[in-house]
């Protein structure tokens, strides 16, 4: 119940294409939802994160769509570059934690000039 | 821009042997976390600390596993007797908060390779 299941493992996408990384939980208590971005050599780094009051949110590029009821959250990478080549987490936290935060698998997102 | 950083980059060990992996959070936080990353495998949390003691474990941190907080800025991940399994990638984080400012930072992490 406290997994977090990441898909695809891997994801190939063109220069100017869109990525898209999705995650589903079944943990109702979670109540927070980062997105993590790790390039080789480099700790993880928060990218963009969302809460279940809202649908959507978007920063640049990047946006997270939430479905709660499907208990379902999505990365879009609107015209991804080769700079956005990296591995890329969802993770899952609830609030009533010490700062736990559960990751999913792991995506490495690699896009072609 | 501040970092958490972590010492040091890669520890190679016999079986049996005790190891101190270092890390420096952010001056200003105060919460400390320590995660786990096996070869291939997902982020895994180990422990939460705060006020100078265990928020939160996992069941992965069991009784060879210990942290502490030796100054006003390190934080120690201390294994007592590593085993082969405990070879890993281990990240400290730091969090100015929990909850709605939880943003929680990495450092590079430790390559900890048990022989």
């Amino acid at each position: 119940q406290q997994q977090v299941k990441q898909s695809p493992q891997s994801l190939i996408v063109q220069k100017g294409g869109i990525s898209i990384i999705n995650c589903a939980y079944e943990n109702t208590a979670f109540d927070y939802f980062p997105w993590y971005q790790q390039f080789p050599g480099k700790g993880p780094a928060l990218l963009i994160a969302i809460r279940p009051d809202v649908s959507e949110k978007k920063e640049g590029r990047f946006t997270i769509s939430f479905n709660k009821s499907a208990k379902q959250f999505s990365l879009h990478i609107m015209d991804s570059q080769p700079g956005d080549s990296a591995t890329y987490f969802c993770a899952a936290e609830d609030s009533t934690s010490y700062g736990k935060l559960t990751f999913g698998q792991g995506t490495i997102l690699t896009v072609h000039p | 821009e501040p970092e958490v950083t972590q010492t040091p980059s890669h520890q190679v060990t016999q079986m049996g042997q005790e190891v101190i992996l270092r890390c420096v959070p952010i001056s200003n936080h105060l919460y400390f976390y320590w995660y786990r990353q096996i070869l291939g495998q997902k982020v895994e949390f180990l422990v939460s600390f705060y006020n100078n003691e265990i928020s939160e474990k996992s069941e992965i941190f069991d009784d060879q596993f210990s942290v502490e907080r030796p100054d006003g800025s390190n934080f120690t991940l201390k294994i007592r007797s590593t085993k082969l399994e405990d070879s890993a990638m281990y990240f400290c984080a730091s969090s100015e908060d929990r909850g709605a400012k939880n943003i929680q930072y990495f450092g590079a992490g430790t390559r900890l390779s048990v022989l």
